[in-house]
């Protein structure tokens, strides 16, 4: 069981816009920014959102992040199929003092 | 560009022990935290240490606690996480990453943990 709650699956249709949430608490997500991964199993995870709403260079604007007191979520707009795959939320947490991630949402593009 | 290459995974023992090496290139390596997540078969991302850019503060996930140490040699820009008393649930594939918000990931280095 993950500190960080996020939805197992999510999808959506090329063009739509999808969200997924990550539910946390006032030691982690309400303290501290939030980050947010994209994974395909086998590759090397990148850097979507830091600092709860900020683009590393490189990433299509297409990705945006939000925080309000312990959630967060990450939006993407104008879905494509090369968006399908693993996305993870993450950040610090006091009472564990460590890194914690959300267990993960399966985004399937249909 | 940034590139992060992990090595020193392989199939060992219960109650062995590996080391894991990360080497960095391309990246201003002695200015960040780096890090090291793995991934379980068939499991999310989990995050098992990290340590800063002098190599004076480390935390570990409790599962790793007193089997793991996480160093860093910034002269040649090389990270490494020694790992004792491995157990079966230690099976996983070993990520280091780097920067202040995990910005950047190497490919990863399977371990397996069997007899």
């Amino acid at each position: 069981q993950s500190v960080l709650t996020q939805p197992p699956s999510a999808s959506g249709t090329p063009g739509q816009r999808v969200t997924i949430s990550c539910s946390g608490s006032s030691s982690n997500i309400g303290s501290y920014n939030v980050s947010w991964y994209q994974h395909l199993p086998g590759t090397a995870p990148k850097l979507l959102i830091y600092s709860d709403n900020q683009r590393p260079s490189g990433v299509p604007d297409r990705f945006s992040g939000s925080k309000s007191g312990t959630s967060a979520s990450l939006a993407i707009s104008g879905l494509q199929s090369e968006d399908e795959a693993d996305y993870y939320c993450a950040t610090w947490d006091d009472s564990l003092n460590g890194w914690v991630f959300g267990g993960g949402t399966k985004l399937t593009v249909l | 560009e940034v590139q992060l290459v992990e090595s020193g995974g392989g199939l060992v023992q219960p109650g062995g022990s590996l080391r894991l090496s990360c080497a960095d290139s391309g990246f201003t390596f002695s200015s960040h935290w780096m890090y090291w997540v793995r991934q379980a078969p068939g499991k999310g991302l989990e995050w098992v240490a990290n340590i800063n850019q002098d190599g004076s503060e480390k935390y570990y996930v409790d599962s790793v606690k007193g089997r793991f140490t996480i160093s860093r040699d910034n002269a040649k820009n090389s990270l490494y996480l020694q790992m004792n008393i491995l157990r079966a649930e230690d099976t996983a594939v070993y990520y280091c990453a780097g920067g202040n918000a995990m910005d950047y990931w190497g490919q990863g280095t399977p371990v397996t943990v069997s007899s």
